[in-house]
């Protein structure tokens, strides 16, 4: 099984809402990951954890908050966004860091902030 | 520092023609790269990866690309393209011993019948 599945596949908000994205993975993947990405962009990396344990957080306004509950699983708990948080929010997993552990990539969560 | 330069934003080919999508890299290690596919509205799905024990690497979908170090290149090749490889395609560098990747700007392959 080489599948990282998220839901839901697509996500219409309110910016008072609170509304939460998961990701699922059972190839005993240690390192999660969450992107965002905006039309016509690259993924942007937004946070990592490694070992159920925040590794990297780059610079990301509190109103995205992930969790960790488990190896398998992974969070994104949303509140408070904005119009321009809209976007196709990925996640990853990969074995760990280094050289050659490629990360495999959910579909994504298409977000709408209205 | 380490950067990754997809040298075209947009590549016409017609069906059956070879494709060439490149990809240049900065790095003042022995990187590791890879090349993914995305369709519209999909995740991203890796194509290939160079793991440098071959500097020739063979992927999915008839993809292959040559790691050269000299030219410090990673270019992205198939022989005959089809209608379904229309999709975008990002180059990948990965920093030995973290876990940030860099991601090219992403080329844009267009099929024409």
């Amino acid at each position: 099984d080489t599948e990282v599945t998220q839901t839901p596949k697509h996500l219409v908000m309110g910016m008072t809402n609170k509304k939460s994205l998961k990701c699922e993975q059972h190839m005993g993947h240690r390192a999660m990951y969450w992107y965002k990405q905006k039309a016509k962009k690259p993924p942007e990396l937004m946070f990592v954890y490694s070992y159920e344990k925040l590794s990297i957080n780059e610079s990301v306004p509190s109103r995205f908050s992930p969790e960790c509950p488990n190896s398998s699983l992974l969070n994104l708990h949303l509140h408070a966004l904005q119009p321009e948080d809209s976007a196709l929010y990925l996640c990853a997993s990969s074995q760990g860091r280094g050289e050659n552990t490629e990360a495999f990539f959910g579909q994504g969560t298409r977000l709408t902030v209205v | 520092a380490q950067s990754v330069t997809q040298l075209d934003s947009h590549v016409s080919v017609s069906e059956g023609t070879p494709v060439l999508l490149r990809c240049n890299y900065s790095s003042s290690y022995s990187p590791s790269l890879f090349w993914y596919v995305q369709h519209p509205n999909k995740g991203l799905q890796l194509l290939l990866k160079y793991t440098s024990a071959a500097t020739l690497v063979k992927g999915i979908n008839g993809f292959e690309a040559e790691f050269k170090k000299s030219e410090t290149s990673f270019h992205l090749t198939k022989p005959s393209a089809h209608m379904s490889d229309a999709a975008e395609y990002f180059c990948v560098v990965r920093y030995t011993g973290g876990f940030k990747t860099i991601f090219g700007a992403g080329t844009r392959l267009f099929v024409k019948a």
